[in-house]
């Protein structure tokens, strides 16, 4: 049971280099989420994705791009990293309840270093 | 906009006591639902509970009972006679109904400590 699985789960970038997370889930979900975790304020949404070929912005979407070209795949990319975005990121995704919101699967998260 | 509010954000208590964790949220939406995750040590974020705004019954889980009350917007958590491995953050979160999304919104956590 792979489940959310996220790469890389360590990453060290200089201030202004750039570089993609990549998240996969085998769940068939239809949404995706990339959160952020900083220490004392939980987890903040950055993008989140509802369907193959759709993103959408999310709490502090500034700084990063996503694409979700397929279904199974949701990237997260800095262009040009900032040491304001060292953090943990956190993929998760769920199903589509029409009538239930379904809770979210998370992968193990990523810790990325911007120097 | 909601909000959710841990307002304790660190607890240390010796094993075998019981310990709440409390959990404040915000809304105007009438249907929402409401969740409490746990992060162990090694980071993963696991799944707890869910509970829908219109079923306000308490709920226990072995070791686990959450008190969920509209009157004071509160959703709390307790852990009875609590164990070393239930060190870990716990994070409270919210979910609107019908939001294009399901996105959750989280509370800061609250980082508890079972000592032996």
């Amino acid at each position: 049971n792979a489940g959310v699985t996220q790469t890389p789960k360590f990453r060290v970038l200089k201030t202004g280099q750039s570089m993609t997370l990549l998240c996969a889930q085998d769940m068939n979900h239809e949404y995706m989420y990339w959160y952020r975790q900083d220490p004392g304020m939980g987890l903040r949404l950055i993008h989140y994705s509802v369907g193959e070929g759709t993103t959408a912005k999310g709490e502090v979407p500034d700084g990063y791009n996503v694409s979700r070209l397929k279904k199974q795949n949701f990237l997260l990319g800095l262009e040009s990293a900032a040491p304001s975005q060292t953090s943990v990121y956190f993929c998760a995704s769920s199903y589509t309840g029409q009538l239930v919101t379904g809770e979210l699967f998370f992968g193990e998260g990523s810790r990325l270093t911007v120097l | 906009a909601q909000k959710v509010t841990q307002a304790q954000t660190e607890i240390s208590v010796v094993e075998k006591e019981d310990v709440t964790l409390d959990c404040v949220y915000e809304t105007r939406d009438t249907t929402y639902y409401l969740f409490w995750y746990k992060q162990p040590p090694s980071g993963e974020l696991v799944f707890l509970i869910r509970r829908n705004s219109f079923d306000e019954q308490n709920e226990i889980s072995g070791r686990y009972s959450w008190n969920f009350q509209k009157s004071t917007s509160s959703f709390n958590f307790t852990i009875t006679a609590s164990q070393v491995v239930d060190s870990a953050v716990y994070f409270c979160a919210l979910s609107l109904w019908g939001n294009a999304g399901n996105m959750l919104t989280f509370g800061g956590g609250t980082r508890l400590m079972v000592k032996p």
